[in-house]
């Protein structure tokens, strides 16, 4: 057990919705990064928090919006809802950015239909 | 596009034998990591090996990195059944992270 727990652990939506998916970092880290991994690939970074702040960004759209809490914990935002945003979304916290050791939640898995 | 990737795609051995995964990446590195993954779970985190570090040991794993061929190791020794996982390494350039698609390891008892 790492500490970083995610809601919900499953999802279920239609296309064009909006979902929000949350996650709480392990006690003591203020960094926060966001993956999301297809069935059979590995994850891919969609962006990462450092107090409260978005750190950096990998290749998703803007309807891929995030926050993060005074507290650490942190949301994930995904609007217009298409199919291929079907996958397994993990957040993982860690103690600092710049390529501190990452603790991953079990991950929420959404299937858009 | 992922930076790292991983080879061989799929392994399989008998408890016992010694594991070995390769991970090949495109540009410059902060450090990289190697995690595990059991059944489409969370990752595990294993172990970190800085870019200035050639090589590193945690228990039966053993780490190694060569950046001027931009490539990595993870060598897992006397495996188990319970090592059966898809491995993935992680390379970050301080504020992004890129993970490989994953060699995924069959132990067999």
């Amino acid at each position: 057990e790492t500490g970083v727990t995610q809601s919900p652990t499953h999802l279920i939506k239609t296309r064009g919705q909006q979902v929000t998916l949350r996650c709480s970092s392990q006690s003591g880290h203020n960094t926060v990064s966001w993956y999301q991994q297809a069935l059979g690939q590995g994850p891919q970074f969609i962006f990462q928090y450092y107090r409260e702040e978005e750190n950096g960004r990998g290749n998703f759209p803007p309807r891929f919006s995030g926050l993060q809490f005074p507290n650490y914990s942190s949301e994930l935002n995904v609007n217009a809802l298409e199919l291929d945003d079907s996958a397994l979304y993990l957040c993982a916290s860690s103690l600092n950015w710049g390529g501190e050791t990452q603790y991953f939640g079990p991950g929420t898995r959404l299937l858009v239909l | 596009s992922q930076q790292g990737e991983e080879d061989p795609q799929a392994l399989s051995i008998q408890e016992g034998e010694n594991a070995t995964m390769n991970c090949s990446y495109k540009t410059s590195i902060n450090n990289l990591q190697w995690y595990r993954q059991n059944s489409g779970r969370g990752l595990v985190h294993l172990i970190l090996i800085r870019s200035n570090e050639r090589e590193k040991h945690s228990g039966r794993l053993r780490v190694t990195l060569d950046t001027s061929k931009k490539s990595s190791s993870l060598l897992i020794t006397a495996s188990r059944a319970a090592d059966t996982a898809s491995y993935f390494c992680a390379t970050d350039n301080f504020n992004k992270f890129y993970f490989g698609s994953g060699t995924k390891l069959n132990v067999k008892p």
